[in-house]
């Protein structure tokens, strides 16, 4: 059964970091990886969807991994701010086409 | 804009009162899914359509249905809502259910609340 993972589960960093957000997964038969970005009480945002030929992807200051041999992806936020301030959430989609989510890391920049 | 649309954001039913969430999507796409998600947890899936195709996920509740009657629109009906019922609801689309095409595309969610 898949699991994914994300560490830490909280995390609070002064505004300009670089930071870098974890995600695992257990079994690496996985076909995509999305980060997702979700703000208080609200729905999903889609940040980058990584295909599994894929080993990164790129958005503006957003720079997300994937590493399936070692079931390892991280997002990167370049100089962060404090408007990046939500919940990070990985998500895998395994063989069957079902999306096994993690339980998110909460990220707040501090201004 | 081609979206997933989600009515109402916000939704507030009594103990037991039935309950109807709504989801459209000017996607066109085949597969049409609901998500369950309670304060601080992931996501769970509740069920999915694939055109007409119902697959109920094996812990999803008897009061929890579903209803698709076209590609555009798919209902969740929770027949008596209980105080653990409360949570974030959300539809998502993909165009297959699995293979290159079955990356998820969500809607803003409906927020529950059981009084």
């Amino acid at each position: 059964k898949q699991e994914v993972t994300q560490i830490p589960a909280a995390l609070s960093v002064p505004e300009g970091e670089n930071l870098v957000l974890n995600c695992s997964f257990t079994d690496s038969a996985i076909y995509n990886l999305q980060w997702f970005r979700q703000d208080p009480g609200k729905g999903l945002t889609s940040l980058l969807l990584i295909q599994s030929s894929q080993r990164e992807q790129t958005s503006g200051r957003l720079n997300a991994s994937l590493d399936k041999s070692s079931g390892r992806s991280t997002l990167y936020i370049a100089a962060s701010q404090p408007g990046d301030s939500a919940t990070y959430l990985c998500a895998v989609y395994n063989q069957g086409g079902k999306l096994i989510f993690g339980q998110g890391t909460e990220l707040s920049v501090k201004p | 804009d081609a979206m997933v649309i989600q009515n109402p954001r916000y939704q507030v039913t009594q103990f037991g009162k039935p309950v109807t969430l709504s989801c459209s999507q000017t996607l066109n796409h085949n597969v049409m899914y609901w998500y369950q998600q309670k304060s601080s947890q992931a996501p769970k899936l509740l069920f999915h359509y694939y055109d007409k195709d119902f697959n109920n996920e094996a812990d999803t509740p008897d009061n929890f249905q579903s209803r698709r009657p076209n590609t555009s629109f798919c209902f969740l009906d929770i027949r008596s809502p209980g105080l653990g019922d409360a949570a974030m609801y959300l539809c998502a689309t993909s165009r297959e259910a699995t293979g290159a095409y079955n990356e998820q595309f969500f809607g803003p969610g409906t927020r529950l609340t059981v009084l």
